[in-house]
């Protein structure tokens, strides 16, 4: 079975640094692109970036670009999500997502990750 | 770059069928075939119901089913049930500055 388990809840102070973890499971994990998606609460889904783990090829959207990094460890399968300064705005719900068909360069998204609760608060 | 329109709710009764547009330009849905469409109920991931516009995963009912004309996709969900009842988001692939656009979600409400 095709699984992405995420890392558990976070709690953070504006201006503290965090990486949230994405492990898969039951795929050839350089085979398939991994996508971060934001859902701030109350809010829609929103496109963040994506890395090709085969060899860390990494794009981000204008509002995330700067601001986050996405990153991924291929012997242990997992991709990363990381900020250096957190800010209240980026309390949300992070979900990571494998691209679709088992292949690189589709652009659906499937499975997803349970999603990380993240609260950016003093 | 502006995210997909959608309507913010549509709703029908059990047995019913409903559409859910999904509203782009010439860069993303009017000219590719990455059009994708998920469902999310309250507190869980969402999950994938329809890829490259009209053809649907394993395991997902033949009820939803999608399409495209022009600058618009479209969800239809025929034989409504109370368990769908959730909200739903269209995406496609963009050639902006950005590589995926997100519609805003629509609450699909069984009456």
């Amino acid at each position: 079975e095709v699984q992405l388990v995420q890392s558990g809840a976070e709690v953070k102070k504006p201006g503290e640094s965090l990486r949230i973890s994405c492990k898969a499971s039951g795929y050839s994990f350089t085979s398939s692109w991994i996508t971060w998606v934001r859902q701030m609460p109350g809010k829609g889904l929103e496109w963040m970036g994506r890395i090709d783990p085969s060899d860390s090829y990494s794009d981000y959207s204008p509002s995330s670009e700067g601001h986050i990094t996405i990153s991924v460890d291929g012997s242990i399968n997992t991709a990363y999500l990381q900020w250096s300064s957190l800010k209240a705005s980026d309390t949300a719900i992070y979900y990571c997502a494998r691209h679709g068909g088992g292949v690189s360069g589709t652009y659906y998204f499937d499975p997803w990750g349970q999603g990380t609760p993240v609260t950016v608060s003093s | 770059q502006s995210a997909l329109t959608q309507p913010a709710s549509v709703s029908g009764s059990p047995g019913q069928s409903i559409t859910i547009s999904c509203t782009g330009t010439s860069s993303d849905i009017g000219n590719y075939k990455y059009v994708s469409w998920y469902q999310q109920h309250p507190g869980k991931a969402p999950k994938l119901m329809i890829y490259d516009v009209s053809d649907r995963p394993s395991g997902v009912s033949n009820r939803f089913s999608g399409s495209k004309s022009g600058n618009t996709a479209s969800l239809t969900i025929s034989g409504l049930r109370a368990e769908d009842e959730a909200d739903y988001y269209c995406s496609s692939y963009t050639t902006t500055n950005t590589l995926v656009l997100f519609g805003g979600g629509t609450k699909v409400t069984v009456l």
